[in-house]
Order: structure tokens, then sequence, then C-alpha cells
């Protein structure tokens, strides 16, 4: 079974313009992790929010956590063409599980 | 630094025939995990280990599959024989210490196989 369930499943944007995706788990955890992943590659790490942090900020990115509704966010501010991937989270209890992701295009 | 290193990139096979999958974790990662990627999903874990210990194969279909990791560095994940529905992305990855999930995990890029 997956943890995190990201929403929404696709998302398409303007360049310059913010991309919000959701992510929800069903148990406990004891951190929640945001991947990037192009067309054809591995996953590339973006963010880590334990689970007694409920914001946190790198870059262009902000993640939130919400640990009483189970549900982090993910918010990319200023997008490029770039920026165009899947968004998976992954739910950490010893174990990351992921969702099946977000498909975010960034149109220039 | 070199990242994580697997190979082949891609593989295509006749169902029933055996394949085989490798990896080189980044230099120092304790701990290595193997996912597997189906279409439009995201990765499942397979199997993780920590140093030459499988430390949790919950996931890992044994019988078809099986992985090693001697001397705690390198791993091969083989499936024999190989079935339709193993048709995927295998992505290797690893992560310093033996904290299971607790930290940022590093991706190869996988190996796409096509079981014909």
């Amino acid at each position: 079974s997956q943890q995190g369930e990201e929403d929404p499943q696709a998302l398409s944007i303007q360049e310059g313009e913010n991309a919000t995706m959701n992510c929800s788990y069903k148990t406990s955890i004891n951190n929640l992790q945001w991947y990037r992943q192009n067309s054809g590659r591995g996953l590339v790490h973006l963010i880590l929010i334990r689970s007694n942090e409920r914001e946190k900020h790198s870059g262009r990115l902000r993640v939130t956590l919400d640990t009483s509704k189970k549900s982090s966010s993910l918010l990319i501010t200023a997008s490029r063409a770039a920026d165009t991937a899947s968004y998976f989270c992954g739910g950490s209890n010893y174990k990351l599980t992921f969702g099946k992701g977000t498909l975010l295009t960034v149109n220039p | 630094e070199a990242g994580v290193v697997q190979s082949p990139r891609y593989k295509i096979i006749e169902k029933k025939q055996p394949v085989a999958f490798w990896c080189n974790p980044i230099s120092g990662h304790n701990t290595l995990y193997w996912y597997r990627q189906n279409l439009g999903q995201g990765p499942e874990l397979l199997i993780r280990y920590e140093n030459e210990e499988a430390v949790d194969d919950s996931q890992l279909p044994k019988d078809r599959f099986s992985a090693e990791r001697l001397k705690g560095v390198d791993s091969t994940l083989k499936i024999q024989p190989a079935e339709l529905g193993d048709s995927a992305v295998y992505l290797c990855a690893s992560t310093p210490g033996l904290a299971g999930g607790e930290n940022e995990q590093f991706f190869g890029p996988g190996t796409r196989l096509t079981v014909l």
C-alpha cells in the first residue's frame, strides 16, 4: 500500500506562476520527504520535513506539514520550464513509502 | 562525488528469461535500497540492505526475485524467470548511516526492463 497520495495527479501552469501540490498519508510518520523525477531519470531529493516541524523553506520551495490532518503541501514559487517533472511525496516511519506523484508541466 | 551507478540502463528480454541488474551506491553509504516503479506509479520498495544484511525484504517476490550485496558495497537484483508483469523501472538508492527511511535517499538513474 502507498503511504503518500499526491493531489492533483497533473498540473499545468505558465512560467512564473506558483505551483502547489498536496500530499496525504495514512499512518504516523517520522518525516515526510518530497522528490522530483524528470522523465526517464531517477528521483532527486528536494526537501525533508520532520514530524515536529510545521513549515520548511528551501530556495523557491516551501513545504508545510499538518500531522493532525496527515497532509503536506509543496509550493514552488516563480516556476520555470525546468521545473517540469513528476513530484512525489514519501512518508517515512523507518520505511519510505511513495505516492503516485503529481505531473507538473510548466509552459514557457 | 560520483552518484549511484546502475547498469544496464535498458534491458529487453523475452518472458521466462533471467535478468540481472547491478547497482554501485555512493561510496561510504551503508544502506542500499531496490525499488520497482511501474508506469504512472511511485517507487515501491523491494528490499533494503544495511551493509550486507537484508533488513527488509517483505515486499520482494521471493519465488522469482533474489538480491545480494556481497561485502556490503555493490548489489545485484535478479529475476528468474521474468514475467510480462515485471516490466518496470528498477531503481537503486542509497543513504549514509543505518537509519532506514530517516534520511535523504540518493537515487540512481534506474534500469528500464521490458519483458516481451
